[in-house]
């Protein structure tokens, strides 16, 4: 069975670009959630989504946005690209909500 | 505000040794996930303790839930290399909302 399926795996921008990482759930799997990984601040949930809506929303500012399609693939944008959102972005998925979460491997973002 | 802490943030060990990893939390919370990275690698789900008194294990790792006290200890037993990685506590509630501890980043020595 195919795990969780993130694109691209590595990405560099320049400052005030954006970016758009895609996330592809195990099949069957309806809850997809968005992490950030910096060395700084740690493990920080950015959005959890299910059946196509947002159910929570982590404290980050509005430049961090995302949607959940009909077939529970995941997408996530980021706009006007600061040095600061230079991490690693982890999507899990689960069956249900309140199911363990199974990890992608994550889209490493650089930002110049 | 949900916190986690966990403690030590790096533990040096030799080989056949044990050791506990600490992970303490604010509130009430549902449930409690110990996972594991290696470096460059994603999260490796490893337990998932639901109640108070939940006690599991696999291998030479054993993970146990007091959620009277708001703690979670990952026990370490007779150490190997294989188990080098950094190991994150996490605490969920009735979403899928993780609130992940620091990390603790385990070095085996041999």
């Amino acid at each position: 069975k195919a795990g969780v399926t993130q694109t691209p795996r590595y990405l560099i921008k320049t400052r005030g670009q954006q970016v758009t990482l895609s996330c592809s759930p195990i099949s069957g799997h309806r809850s997809v959630s968005w992490y950030q990984q910096t060395p700084g601040q740690g493990l920080q949930f950015l959005f959890e989504y299910f059946s196509e809506t947002q159910r929570n929303k982590g404290n980050f500012p509005g430049r961090f946005s995302g949607r959940q399609f009909s077939n529970s693939r995941s997408e996530m944008n980021v706009s006007t690209l600061e040095l600061g959102d230079s991490a690693l972005y982890l999507c899990a998925s689960s069956l249900e909500l309140n199911q363990p979460q199974h990890f992608g491997d994550g889209t490493r973002l650089s930002i110049l | 505000e949900l916190k986690v802490e966990q403690n030590p943030l790096f533990l040096s060990m030799q080989e056949g040794k044990n050791y506990t990893i600490y992970c303490n939390y604010s509130t009430t919370s549902d449930r409690l996930y110990w996972y594991r990275q290696d470096p460059g690698k994603s999260l490796e789900s490893l337990f998932v303790l639901l109640s108070n008194g939940a006690v599991k294990q696999e291998g030479r790792l054993m993970a146990s839930l007091d959620t009277k006290a708001r703690l979670s200890t990952l026990h370490i037993t007779a150490a190997v290399h294989d188990l080098s990685a950094t190991y994150f506590c996490a605490v969920g509630g009735a979403t899928n909302k993780l609130i992940f501890g620091t990390g603790t980043l385990l070095a085996v020595q041999p």
